[in-house]
């Protein structure tokens, strides 16, 4: 099976806050991995992939831990306009990408 | 930077009409993908097109689909018989070579069927 799970959430969290995400995937065959953020109504964009030596951008960090099948995002310092629906994406095979259902996140004032 | 590019932004049709979602890929990209999202739901893959052909495709692709890449540009989904459950955005996508290279996503098409 070629599923990626996700917390659906809602995660409300005040402006500043520091917020993981968790995506568990249930093929070990899985090869690649992905962040992306998706706004209301607008299309997927990538945030970052996810290297298995974990990497960094700015207040965004991603990792993969293949030995428990999950990748995390961790976002520092949140701010109001990081407010968005995040989306795990790994690849199977050489061409089929699915998309986790999404984790939504709302940064508060 | 270069995009993904579709058309119609906004598409209606009558129930058991024909549709052609058309796509234009980033131009050296060789990987090309449908997906669609039903509003409040996941993005679900629909399809994945390489060589001129279809590499994979989910069990919603059924014979009410296909896929075409008529020129060396565009990429379009037809819907043969729409139905009302057909209503979604549909959003194609491309890639570049490499394992780690990443979907990069057209505006969607939102397609109603009434």
């Amino acid at each position: 099976r070629k599923e990626v799970e996700q917390d659906p959430g809602p995660f409300n969290v005040p402006e500043g806050a520091t917020v993981a995400f968790n995506c568990t995937y249930s093929n070990s065959a899985s090869q690649s991995f992905f962040w992306y953020r998706q706004d209301c109504r607008k299309e997927p964009k990538l945030l970052m992939s996810v290297y298995s030596s974990g990497n960094e951008d700015g207040r965004f960090t991603a990792q993969l831990n293949r030995a428990s099948q999950y990748i995390s995002l961790l976002i520092r310092d949140s701010k109001l306009s990081d407010s968005a629906t995040y989306l795990c994406v790994g690849r199977y095979n050489n061409n089929d990408m699915r998309f986790g259902a999404g984790t939504r996140l709302t940064v508060k004032p | 930077e270069p995009e993904v590019t579709q058309t119609p932004s906004h598409q209606v049709t009558q129930m058991g009409q024909e549709v052609i979602l058309r796509c234009v890929p980033i131009s050296n990209h060789l990987y090309f993908y449908w997906y669609r999202q039903i509003l409040g739901q996941k993005v679900e893959f629909l399809v994945s097109f390489y060589n001129n052909e279809i590499s994979e495709k989910s069990e919603i692709f059924d014979d009410q689909f296909s896929v075409e890449r008529p020129d060396g540009s565009n990429f379009t989904l037809k819907i043969r018989s729409t139905k009302l459950e057909d209503s979604a955005m549909y959003f194609c996508a491309s890639r570049g070579e490499g394992a780690n290279s990443p979907l990069h996503f057209g505006n969607g098409t939102r397609l109603t069927v009434t």
